[in-house]
């Protein structure tokens, strides 16, 4: 069964403490990967695509990274604005217009 | 600018009362969807469409309802809402040249 799973649930890390956030997931076969931010109340936003492994993907503070089997987020000296739930989705080689989303990371940034 | 958009954003309703939220998209794409968020369970996919007139299933459709009679809207109607679809809702959109999609601001919908 096609699933992904992100850890960890919640993250609290001061200003300017790098860390990683990370995507695993279990697909037959992948189209695509996919990173979200969403902020409380709002519309999740879209931050990258990783198609293949060994691909990476900047913007920022983030970078994402993706392996056979996970991705990670890695945020680099967080600011506070950077406090959202960062969401990971897979679009697998089955079904027409699927997307499996995991159930995100909460990340808080203490200033 | 490009968006997606929807109405409501809040809506309130009783058990039974037959309720549409519109979706909206201004980027001419052909791939439109429904998600459903609630806590733990992450956003599940109700219906999507590939273009005009072609719908299908996702993995949560029971109760609910969609159209796409043209290429820019995509309502989600619930015909007889339950406690059960209380819920905050997601429409999305993409292109045929790309993967990604593009989420509207959410619906929340309370129903009592």
């Amino acid at each position: 069964e096609d699933q992904v799973t992100q850890s960890p649930e919640a993250l609290r890390l001061q200003e300017g403490e790098s860390s990683s956030l990370n995507c695993s997931y279990t697909v037959s076969g992948l189209r695509g990967l996919f990173w979200y931010r969403q902020d409380p109340g709002k519309g999740p936003e879209f931050l990258f695509t990783l198609y293949s492994a060994g691909e990476e993907k900047e913007k920022e503070r983030l970078k994402a990274t993706l392996t056979k089997k996970e991705s990670f987020l890695h945020i680099t000296a967080p600011k506070p604005e950077d406090s959202a739930t960062y969401l990971c989705a897979v679009r697998p080689t089955s079904g027409t217009y699927k997307y499996i989303f995991g159930t995100g990371t909460r990340l808080k940034v203490l200033a | 600018e490009a968006q997606v958009t929807q109405n409501p954003r809040y809506l309130i309703t009783v058990t039974g009362k037959k309720l549409t939220v519109t979706c909206s998209q201004n980027m001419n794409h052909e791939y439109m969807s429904w998600y459903r968020q609630d806590p733990g369970l992450g956003l599940r996919q109700i219906y999507y469409s590939m273009n005009v007139e072609v719908t299908d299933k996702g993995d949560v459709p029971e109760g609910y309802k969609v159209s796409r009679k043209e290429k820019r809207n995509f309502p989600l109607i619930l015909e007889s809402p339950s406690p059960n679809q209380t819920s905050l809702y997601f429409c999305a959109s993409r292109g045929s040249s790309s993967y990604e999609q593009y989420f509207g601001p959410g619906t929340r919908l309370t129903v009592t």
